[in-house]
């Protein structure tokens, strides 16, 4: 069974600097995708960014980049030049490549709770 | 916009009694999941539905049940609610991402439920 593991349970950063918030994964499988969410205090689940396994090029939206290591299994999350409304809860996600039922389900880390200090 | 209407948003319910969180959508997506958020556990998967009158479990099922009579409803129920099912419940939706052929899960507002 595939597992998700965030290890920083906090984490704080100032505003305008970087951040980057870990995530490892166990899976068996060669292809898959990987996700960060954001959970603000409001608490809609926002999707920030998205990884293909297949694809070698770490993916980025914005501020918002990857460094997806995948022989490491490893999917981190650089936050650039922090805004205060970066401040929330962020978890990483897994879900299998193939279309179907519970395959399109989600396997999620524990979280990562971002504050970001003027 | 997956237009997803969870209902109610918070609900206080003593032991013992019947609770049934509702989840509607708009956009006759086929693919609907119920999770539950706890503090230490992320989201978890309890059911899950493919279709009207298909449904399946996730793995925190127990103590749960589910049902989708119509495309746009998918009803969560504690038959008999305990203090152990306090938490946060999202419904959420399967959906393509434009331009990219990939699925990625949209979340409803999430519904808070206590049990007292």
């Amino acid at each position: 069974a595939q597992t998700v593991t965030q290890s920083q349970p906090e984490m704080s950063v100032q505003e305008a600097e970087t951040v980057t918030l870990s995530c490892t994964y166990d899976t068996s499988e060669s292809d898959y995708y990987l996700f960060w969410y954001k959970q603000p205090p409001s608490r809609q689940m926002i999707l920030v960014i998205r990884q293909e396994a297949y694809k070698q090029q770490n993916a980025t939206e914005n501020r918002f980049s990857v460094n997806f290591q995948k022989a490491a299994k490893s999917f981190s999350l650089k936050i650039s030049d922090s805004q205060l409304g970066d401040a929330a809860m962020y978890f990483c996600a897994y879900r299998s490549s193939y279309y179907g039922g519970a395959t399109n389900k989600l396997i999620f880390g524990t979280g990562t709770l971002l504050a970001v200090q003027p | 916009d997956a237009g997803i209407t969870q209902s109610p948003r918070h609900k206080v319910t003593e032991t013992g009694t019947p609770v049934t969180l509702r989840c509607h959508q708009t956009e006759n997506h086929r693919y609907m999941y119920w999770y539950r958020q706890d503090p230490g556990h992320g989201l978890r998967l309890i059911h899950y539905s493919y279709g009207v009158k298909d449904t399946d479990k996730g793995e925190v099922s127990d103590g749960y049940s589910v049902s989708r009579s119509k495309t746009e409803d998918f009803l969560l129920t504690l038959e008999s609610a305990t203090s152990s099912q306090t938490s946060v419940y999202f419904c959420a939706i399967s959906e393509g991402l434009a331009g990219t052929g990939a699925n990625v899960l949209t979340f409803g507002a999430g519904s808070r439920l206590t049990v007292l």
